[in-house]
């Protein structure tokens, strides 16, 4: 069955960086688009960035646009985030989550999502 | 950016009864449209996509209808695993954006 597993959260001082990893089984990660989408405590779901299945192609969410960097390595079924300038308002769980269609450009919604990770940014 | 206003922001309801909820977008988005439903303390789960297609093992007492701007998810006879925070989602611009999101309660 498909998998996602996040890591790499934790506490992060103001201005600190971070990198999120999830790792992907049970389908063939190479061939669909992946999502970073986070939730701070207590709020809604917050787009933060997409990739294409050959990585060839990323997207960002305003809200943390020149703070992130979506990656990955098919080679090794991982998704990353990579982010830098973190501030309080951070403070969020972080889930990595799968395109539904293979066609990137489908627009098709996000039909398995992993547990998320949570990071935690204060000093 | 395709803005997602979700209404109401709370939906009190009682078991066995029908929920309405709301998702109006500020531009046509066809039918690209999801809802997620998020139980407390876990992931959100696709509930329907494509404005009206039931995702993968969800019950048919979840629905969704809507076109364009404006559209509606529809639980019947609500049971208590129905009790939820459920959020709409656009697909058809980058980025892909969330509604706010409307709790349903008891």
């Amino acid at each position: 069955q498909v998998q996602l597993v996040e890591s790499g959260g934790g506490v992060v001082r103001p201005g600190g960086s971070q990198t999120l990893a999830c790792v992907a089984s049970g389908f063939s990660f190479s061939n669909y688009g992946m999502h970073w989408v986070r939730q701070a405590p207590g709020k809604g779901l917050d787009w933060v960035a997409a990739i294409s299945a050959d990585g060839d192609y990323q997207f960002y969410g305003d809200s943390m646009k020149g703070q992130v960097i979506i990656s990955r390595d098919n080679s090794k079924n991982t998704l990353y985030l990579q982010m830098k300038s973190l501030r309080t308002e951070d403070t969020a769980v972080y889930y990595c989550a799968k395109d539904q269609d293979s066609d990137f450009w489908r627009g098709s919604p996000l039909d398995y999502w992993g547990q998320g990770t949570l990071v935690t940014v204060s000093s | 950016e395709i803005v997602l206003t979700q209404s109401p922001a709370t939906l009190s309801v009682s078991p066995g009864e029908r929920a309405t909820l709301s998702c109006r977008a500020s531009q046509s988005i066809d039918r690209y449209l999801a809802w997620y439903q998020q139980r407390p303390g876990q992931v959100p789960r696709l509930l329907i996509y494509g404005a009206s297609k039931r995702a993968t093992g969800i019950p048919a007492r979840f629905s969704g209808s809507g076109s364009g701007t404006d559209f509606t998810l529809t639980i019947n006879s609500l049971e208590p695993a129905d009790f939820a925070i459920y959020y709409c989602q656009q697909r058809i611009n980058w980025p892909p954006t969330f509604g706010q999101g409307t709790r349903v309660e008891i």
